[in-house]
């Protein structure tokens, strides 16, 4: 099973929005709306910033969204910050389960 | 709240059987829907999903490191141990576990601090 596929990065200015791509196969993100998408600042563990496609976990900023069309999910940051400087992961159901090769997203 | 733990050695030589233990607290693995999986994460690397036990002691695991993982639950302990055996430098990992909350694929929330396991003669 195949990592799903991320751009290496991102960047975006302060208050822009930034859109992060990933594309699995119809064996897992097209199969399932169970992907979820994971924050992971430098020597921190992974947070969880969106489950079940499009669903915020309660104390995540509305200001992250996600998406899915086919076998391409995408998470979306609206009005960018500085702290949501990190690397992104997409994660997707597929039986067992995939995570994608990351994104890291650089605020200028 | 909920919080986890990772605990095991942090240096194994090749070859040998590496244990990691999380133990957590906050909810219970006899819990209907609940379970708790082991992602890892070598150095500048990406997440590498491991393994998944749930509350009825239904087991997933990653095709590709199967034969190499077995994970377990301890209900009475709130701990879950993953085994991987025959390690090689290339395991070189911060090894993290998770909980799930919902049996069936909605995701990992929280996640334990990580423990570094580094495999080296």
């Amino acid at each position: 099973q195949s990592a799903l596929t991320q751009p290496a990065s991102v960047s975006g200015s302060p208050g822009q929005s930034i859109t992060i791509s990933c594309t699995g196969t119809s064996s897992d993100v097209g199969s399932y709306n169970l992907v979820s998408w994971y924050q992971q600042h430098p020597g921190k563990a992974p947070k969880l910033m969106i489950y079940e496609v499009s669903k915020r976990p309660s104390g995540v900023s509305n200001r992250f969204s996600g998406s899915k069309s086919g076998n391409t999910a995408s998470l979306t940051i609206s009005g960018l910050q500085a702290e949501d400087e990190a690397d992104y992961y997409c994660c997707s159901y597929a039986g067992p389960y995939v995570f994608g090769t990351g994104t890291k997203v650089t605020v200028l | 709240q909920i919080t986890l733990k990772e605990s095991g050695p942090t240096l194994v030589k090749p070859t040998q059987t590496l244990t990691l233990t999380c133990t957590f607290s906050g909810f219970s693995l006899s819990t209907s829907g609940v379970g708790v999986g082991w992602i890892r994460q070598p150095p500048g690397k990406a997440l590498e999903w491991l393994a998944l036990i749930y509350w009825n002691d239904d087991k997933r695991y990653s095709p590709s490191l199967k034969s190499r993982l077995t994970i377990t639950k301890d209900t009475s302990k709130n701990q879950v141990v993953l085994t991987m055996t025959n390690m090689d430098p290339v395991d070189t990992a911060t090894y993290y576990c998770a909980h799930s909350w919902v049996q069936g694929g909605t995701g990992f929330d929280p996640w334990g601090q990580g423990t570094l396991v580094t495999v080296s003669s």
